[in-house]
C-alpha cells in the first residue's frame, strides 16, 4: 500500500500570506494526486486533481504542483475561509487510493 | 448537480451490523463512468476507503483488505442508491462514515454529508 505523508502537521499563517503544504508518496503515483479541504463538521471538498488541475469552482489562489513522489499545494493569499485541514490523496494505485494524515492551516 | 444523501443509525451495539444508505440525485448508480464508495474517518485511522460498487455491463465490488471479511456494498437501482453493511462491529469501527462518487479518471468529486457512527453498548 502506498503511504502518503503530509508536512507540516500544522501551519500557522496570517491572512493574506502564502501557505505551502507538502505531500510525499512512498512510491511514484505519477500525477494521480488530489488535494481536499475539510472544515469542521463537513465532508472533504475536492480542490485539485491530476496534481495541478483545479476542480470546478475552486478559486485561482489554490494551485498544485509536483509529480512522482513529491507534491505541493500552494494557497497564494490566505482568506479567512481557507483556514481548514487539507488532505492529499493518491489514486494511482486504486483501489484503495490512500490519503495523507492532513495539514491543519490555522490563523497565526 | 450531483448530491449524495446519507441515512442510517448513529449508534450500533458491538457485534451487530452497521447499515448505511446513500441516495443519489443528479447521477445514476448504474453509470458506467463512475464508481460509488464508502469512506470512513476517525482520529486513529484518518481517512480510510472501505469499499465500492460499480457497473460496467455487470456489477462489481471491491473492498479494503482491512474490512474485506465483514463488508458488503450493494446497489439498489430501483431507488438509485447504494448501501453499506459492516458486520461484527467493535468500538474500533466508531467513525464518521461518508459515501462518495469517484468518476473514471478522476477521484472523489462528490461526497455525502457524513454520518457519525458510534459502536457502544
Amino acid at each position: 500500500e502506498i503511504v502518503m505523508t503530509q508536512s507540516p502537521a500544522t501551519l500557522s499563517v496570517s491572512p493574506g500570506e502564502r501557505a505551502t503544504l507538502s505531500c510525499r508518496a512512498s512510491q511514484s503515483v505519477s500525477s494521480n494526486l488530489a488535494w481536499y479541504q475539510q472544515k469542521p463538521g463537513q465532508a472533504p471538498r475536492l480542490l485539485i486533481y491530476g496534481a495541478s488541475t483545479r476542480a470546478t469552482g475552486i478559486p485561482a489562489r489554490f494551485s498544485g504542483s509536483g509529480s512522482g513522489t513529491e507534491f505541493t499545494l500552494t494557497i497564494s493569499s490566505l482568506q479567512s475561509e481557507d483556514f481548514a485541514v487539507y488532505y492529499c490523496q493518491q489514486y494511482n494505485n486504486w483501489p484503495p487510493g490512500t490519503f495523507g494524515g492532513g495539514t491543519k492551516v490555522e490563523i497565526k | 448537480q450531483v448530491q449524495l444523501q446519507q441515512s442510517g443509525p448513529g449508534l450500533v451495539k458491538p457485534s451487530q451490523t452497521l447499515s448505511l444508505t446513500c441516495a443519489i440525485s443528479g447521477d445514476s448508480v448504474s453509470s458506467t463512468s463512475a464508481s460509488w464508495s464508502w469512506i470512513r474517518q476517525s482520529p486513529s485511522r484518518g481517512l480510510e476507503w472501505l469499499g465500492r460498487t460499480y457497473f460496467r455491463s455487470k456489477w462489481y465490488n471491491d473492498y479494503a483488505v482491512s474490512v474485506k471479511s465483514r463488508i458488503t456494498v450493494n446497489p439498489d437501482t430501483s431507488k438509485n442508491q447504494y448501501s453499506l453493511e459492516l458486520n461484527s462491529v467493535t468500538p474500533e469501527d466508531t467513525a464518521v462514515y461518508y459515501c462518495a462518487r469517484k468518476s473514471v479518471g478522476l477521484t472523489f468529486d462528490y461526497w455525502g454529508q457524513g454520518t457519525q457512527v458510534t459502536v457502544s453498548s
